[in-house]
């Protein structure tokens, strides 16, 4: 089945700078890779995703791009703001699409 | 459209209990998943549903029961509660496997 890996587990960056989390997966047949957003208490709700037939996806201050080759995508915050403040979990697809994998999950506090 | 709605909100059990948690979508959605997220952990998968009549194991399905006998509707059994089934449990729907809109969630507390 289908491994997801996240990193980093925490981070902390100034209100203004990037931040960026990576994932990697395993099963090269991957075709979809999301990115959720909870913040404290809430549902994760989708932020942004990409499918394997392009390499970056913008919306606004957020992307994300992919590397089938080595396996991995990673989320690109830009500008970042207090309210970007809560856990990002990627994911990807397994048993040829019936369900996903969701990696630990990073969570991100942007300090004013 | 009220998306995804689960009941109760909040419940505790104690040791032995049963219960059954509800998830509906209006979304006419094909897939459904039953998620559980411990405290400042991830989202472990215990079943999941393609389709009315069908249903499957995800990670954790373990002490866990599930029916999808209408699109709408995929109620999770919790048959003999025990303390390590404490958690926040997550339903959630998809129209065709990709983006997943997820449900509130129940916060169960067993003890």
């Amino acid at each position: 089945g289908e491994n997801v890996e996240q990193h980093p587990s925490t981070l902390s960056v100034q209100e203004g700078d990037s931040a960026v989390i990576k994932c990697t997966y395993s099963d090269s047949a991957s075709n979809y890779f999301p990115w959720y957003k909870q913040e404290l208490g809430k549902r994760p709700q989708l932020i942004i995703d990409i499918r394997s037939n392009v390499g970056e996806k913008k919306d606004q201050r957020i992307a994300v791009t992919l590397n089938k080759t080595a396996k991995h995508f990673s989320l690109h915050i830009t500008e970042t703001q207090p309210e970007d403040s809560a856990v990002y979990f990627c994911a990807a697809p397994d048993n040829y699409g019936q369900n996903f994998v969701f990696g630990p999950g990073t969570r991100l506090s942007v300090l004013p | 459209n009220a998306g995804v709605t689960q009941t109760p909100k909040f419940r505790i059990l104690k040791i032995g209990q049963s219960m059954t948690l509800q998830c509906t979508q209006d979304m006419n959605h094909n897939y459904m998943y039953w998620y559980r997220q411990d405290p400042g952990m991830g989202l472990k998968l215990i079943y999941y549903s393609v389709g009315a009549g069908i249903t499957d194991k995800g990670e954790v399905p373990n002490g866990y029961n599930v029916s999808r006998s209408t699109t709408e509707d995929f109620p999770l059994r919790l048959e003999l509660a025990a303390p390590s089934q404490t958690s926040v449990y997550f339903c959630a729907s998809s129209y065709r496997g990709d983006e997943q809109y997820f449900g509130p969630g129940t916060r169960l507390t067993v003890t």
